[in-house]
């Protein structure tokens, strides 16, 4: 079974200094994992993806994650956080090579806030 | 614009009338699904669709109905809506190759008094 777990509800950092979001995932297959933000009622936005092609993952807005097998991970990271990257953020995995049932799997979601 | 349009995005009614949430994609995709988003839950996924009048169960289908009679267009149907149905929802699509992403709608925010 797939699941997803997103290690903190809220993570606050000052402008300027590194975002660091935790996921952790547990899948049966070989996954395909990705990264939403959600910003103050609007809807998901893709940030990034991961999908075998290359571990470390390059996203929009100066984001960036990092698959890492061994243990079951795929943070999210950037180094400078700026105001507007305060939102909430989901990691969401969903089975690859599998057939029947399709299916995205979220994580709680992590809200992240930004101060000055 | 590739987009995925719901409609409405803001509706209070009250228990027991039925209601039509419509969702609608021009990106040609064969994948449609709905999700509910709770506070400290996520998303967790109603109904999903695999291509048109194929439908089936997501985790939490109690209390709602789908359809999918064209490609584009996959409405949520609450017969009989109760307060535990308050919620923000949202549609989504995507192409049935792995590793596709999804594309939401904007979401509905539903109150059901």
């Amino acid at each position: 079974a797939q699941s997803v777990t997103q290690l903190d509800s809220h993570v606050s950092v000052s402008e300027g200094t590194p975002v660091l979001l935790r996921c952790n995932y547990s899948s049966s297959y070989s996954p395909s994992l990705f990264w939403y933000v959600q910003h103050p009622n609007k809807g998901l936005q893709l940030l990034l993806k991961y999908t075998s092609a290359a571990t470390l993952v390059k996203g929009i807005n100066g984001f960036e994650a990092e698959f890492k097998k061994s243990e079951t991970s795929f943070h999210l990271t950037k180094p400078s956080a700026h105001m507007s990257d305060a939102a909430e953020y989901f990691c969401v995995v969903t089975p690859r090579g599998a057939s029947g049932t399709y299916k995205y799997i979220f994580g709680t979601g992590t809200r992240l806030k930004v101060l000055a | 614009e590739a987009q995925v349009t719901q409609n409405p995005r803001y509706l209070i009614t009250v228990t027991g009338k039925k209601l039509t949430v419509t969702c609608s994609q021009n990106m040609n995709h064969e994948y449609m699904s709905w999700y509910r988003q709770d506070p400290g839950l996520g998303l967790r996924q109603i109904y999903y669709s695999m291509n048109v009048e194929v439908t089936d169960k997501g985790d939490v289908p109690e209390g709602y109905k789908v359809s999918r009679k064209e490609k584009r267009n996959f409405p949520l149907i609450l017969e009989s809506p109760s307060p535990n149905q308050t919620s923000l929802y949202f549609c989504a699509s995507s192409h049935r190759e792995e590793n596709t992403e999804a594309f939401f709608g904007q979401g509905t925010r539903l109150t059901v008094v």
